[in-house]
């Protein structure tokens, strides 16, 4: 089946910087992979998405990237703002199977 | 439009107990999922349901069992509750499309003691 590692597992920023967390996943055959944002409590929300035909994907301080050969893909956030702290997930979705697997997290801190 | 609505929000058993956690959405989708979630932990898949009459194991299905007789309920039964089942659970669902995007209800606390 389908592996998703994620990383780093925490991660600390001064509000400003930016963030990078990285994913790798193991089927070739994913074509989807979205990200999730959870925040303290709270249940995990879609925050952006790309599919395997895109390289690049951007909605205002948010990018994510995708390397299919290398099956990799990263969320990228700028200009970090307190608000951004939270757990971050990606995942990855196969259509064969129907099933979203989600990487292990990544607990984003921003500190002001 | 509720979207998907969980109860209960909060419950504690006993070690042996056994009891349903309920999930329904108004979404009118077909696929249906249930995860858990460890303290600090990523989102493990238990159950899922690819429409009515049809449900399947996840990575951690043992100690569960679901059943899917409408579109719009999605229930996880734990039968003998163990502290290891001490969880936050989360049903979620999406529509037809691939890259539908994946909708949580607003989770099941479960302490188990």
């Amino acid at each position: 089946g389908e592996n998703v590692e994620q990383h780093p597992s925490t991660l600390s920023v001064q509000e400003g910087d930016s963030a990078v967390i990285k994913c790798t996943y193991s089927d070739s055959a994913s074509n989807y992979f979205p990200w999730y944002k959870q925040e303290l409590g709270k249940r995990p929300q879609l925050i952006i998405d790309i599919r395997s035909n895109v390289g690049e994907k951007k909605d205002q301080r948010i990018a994510v990237t995708l390397n299919k050969t290398a099956k990799h893909f990263s969320l990228h956030i700028t200009e970090t703002q307190p608000e951004d702290s939270a757990v971050y997930f990606c995942a990855a979705y196969k259509a064969a199977g129907n099933k979203l697997t989600f990487g292990g997290g990544t607990r984003v801190l921003v500190k002001p | 439009n509720a979207g998907v609505t969980q109860t209960p929000k909060f419950r504690i058993l006993k070690i042996g107990q056994s009891m349903t956690l309920q999930c329904t959405q108004d979404m009118n989708h077909n696929y249906m999922y249930w995860y858990r979630q460890d303290p600090g932990m990523g989102l493990k898949l238990i159950y899922y349901s690819v429409g009515a009459g049809i449900t399947d194991k996840g990575e951690v299905p043992n100690g569960y069992n679901v059943s899917r007789s409408t579109t719009e309920d999605f229930p996880l039964r734990l039968e003998l509750a163990a502290p290891s089942q001490t969880s936050v659970y989360f049903c979620a669902t999406h529509g037809s499309s691939y890259n539908s995007p994946l909708h949580f209800g607003n989770g099941t606390r479960l302490t188990v003691t």
